[in-house]
């Protein structure tokens, strides 16, 4: 079992570039997740899908988009990529119901020079 | 806005003493509280977690104590070991909210041996 796989692992971007982050969950979960992480600052929600087709707005989704054309799959996108975003980014999945834990992959640690 | 507020940053331990990590929050809809693990090149993990309709859980070394009133929760580690340097952080989740929760800006552990 896999759980949360992210690809890729390392990136390097110049400013302007895109690039998207992919994000698969192999555990049949409802509910998935986009965060970042930077030091001193925590982790921060960018954006979240409740379901297959479905997503919304998180904490700090400037600069972001992403889609969840399959159930398994949540992917973070990034058009023209600035060195603010430079970061630790982090997909997360959770199941229905109460009280349930968010399963979290391994990150992608991402560079934009 | 720092709905959940964690201290301290950076925290150094000697192996077999009390490790504690403390959180405040303001939203008075939040009624679940994680505490999440990170070691070095993971995401994090679920760790213990609490309701606010109990005042303490313990679970093996780890023990969370909840003040409802003070609006404040803290985790404690026990018999600290090296094996436990990690980043550990605290978040909060209102209900029905797709299990979305506001994470704290984390805590470094180190225990020394």
């Amino acid at each position: 079992n896999a759980g949360v796989t992210q690809t890729p692992k390392f990136r390097v971007l110049k400013t302007g570039q895109s690039m998207t982050l992919l994000c698969a969950q192999d555990m049949n979960h409802e509910y998935m997740y986009w965060y970042r992480q930077d030091p001193g600052m925590g982790l921060r929600l960018i954006h979240y899908s409740v379901g297959e087709g479905t997503t919304a707005k998180g904490e700090v989704p400037d600069g972001y988009n992403v889609s969840r054309l399959k159930k398994q799959n949540f992917l973070l996108g990034l058009e023209s990529a600035a060195p603010s975003q430079t970061s630790v980014y982090f997909c997360a999945s959770s199941p229905w119901g109460e009280n349930q834990p968010q399963h979290f992959g391994d990150g992608t640690r991402l560079s934009i020079l | 806005q720092q709905q959940v507020k964690q201290s301290p940053q950076s925290l150094i331990v000697q192996k077999g003493g009390i490790s504690i990590i403390n959180c405040a929050y303001e939203n008075t809809a939040f009624d679940y509280f994680p505490w999440y693990q990170q070691f070095p090149g993971k995401g994090p993990a679920l760790l213990i977690a609490i309701r606010p309709d109990v005042s303490e859980k313990k679970e093996g070394r780890f023990t969370i104590s909840f003040n409802k009133s003070a609006k404040q929760f803290s985790l404690h580690i026990m018999d600290s070991q090296p094996g436990d340097s990690a980043t550990y952080f605290c978040a909060a989740r209102i209900s029905g909210g797709y299990q979305k929760v506001t994470f704290g800006t984390g805590t470094k552990l180190q225990v020394i041996p």
